[in-house]
């Protein structure tokens, strides 16, 4: 099974900062990748899709990129909204996996 | 509207079988895959299976192949859960997910775009 590593498990940031959350995976997985977002007590959000697709109604402050093994989730001016759990999915091949998780919190 | 929704909470005793169901309106339900998610609390999320409800095609993760049956109902637009003997270890809340099917792309390529609200699952003695 492919497995998924994020970093980092956690993350402090102020409201305006960029963020970069990264997610790799144990082999390659081309761009077969994509990024929710869930926040307490909600189901998960979509957000990107085959690596750097920005899921429709999606803010344009979110971008993903990468291919391969290494990939990034960026927010490139957080807002109060987004401060929540990110996790990354591998699309290669079923099983299908997550990464554990990386939660951003307001610093 | 395009919504899926799920059975209500859940709670049972070990040992107990249980079926949790989700149902898909507003879309072509045999258009896309449905997969089941679990978040055990305060955790991530893992990925448990999937379905084609047009062929019932499924696939399991090694992680829960033989101790869950994920099956559905096309007529209805409706994909099930099921456990034939609870553990405390299965107290957690479980999600469904649409996925597009694409037959020359992998299920998840376009993403679970579409989430339902969640069934709570409590197995105490």
């Amino acid at each position: 099974d492919i497995q998924m590593t994020q970093s980092p498990s956690s993350l402090s940031a102020s409201v305006g900062d960029r963020v970069t959350i990264t997610c790799r995976a144990s082999q390659s997985i081309s761009s077969y990748l994509n990024w929710y977002q869930q926040k307490p007590g909600k189901a998960p959000k979509l957000l990107i899709y085959a690596a750097s697709s920005l899921q429709s109604g999606v803010p344009s402050r979110f971008s993903g990129s990468g291919s391969g093994t290494d990939f990034t989730l960026t927010i490139s001016s957080l807002q109060p909204e987004d401060f929540a759990t990110y996790y990354c999915q591998q699309s290669y091949s079923t099983p299908s996996g997550f990464g554990q998780g990386t939660r951003l919190e307001i610093k | 509207e395009v919504q899926l929704v799920q059975s209500g909470a859940e709670v049972k005793k070990p040992g107990e079988s249980l079926k949790i169901s989700c149902k898909g309106s507003g879309y072509s339900f045999t258009s896309y895959w449905i997969g089941w998610v679990r978040q055990m609390p305060g955790k991530g999320l893992e990925w448990m299976g999937i379905i084609y409800p047009g062929d019932s095609d499924t696939r399991y993760s090694p992680s829960f192949q033989g101790q869950v049956t994920i099956s559905a109902d096309k007529s209805i637009s409706t994909a099930y859960l099921q456990w034939s003997s609870l553990k405390a270890s299965d107290t957690a809340m479980y999600y469904c997910a649409r996925s597009l099917r694409v037959t020359t792309l992998s299920p998840f390529y376009y993403g679970m775009d579409v989430w339902g609200q969640g069934t709570t699952v409590t197995v105490s003695s």
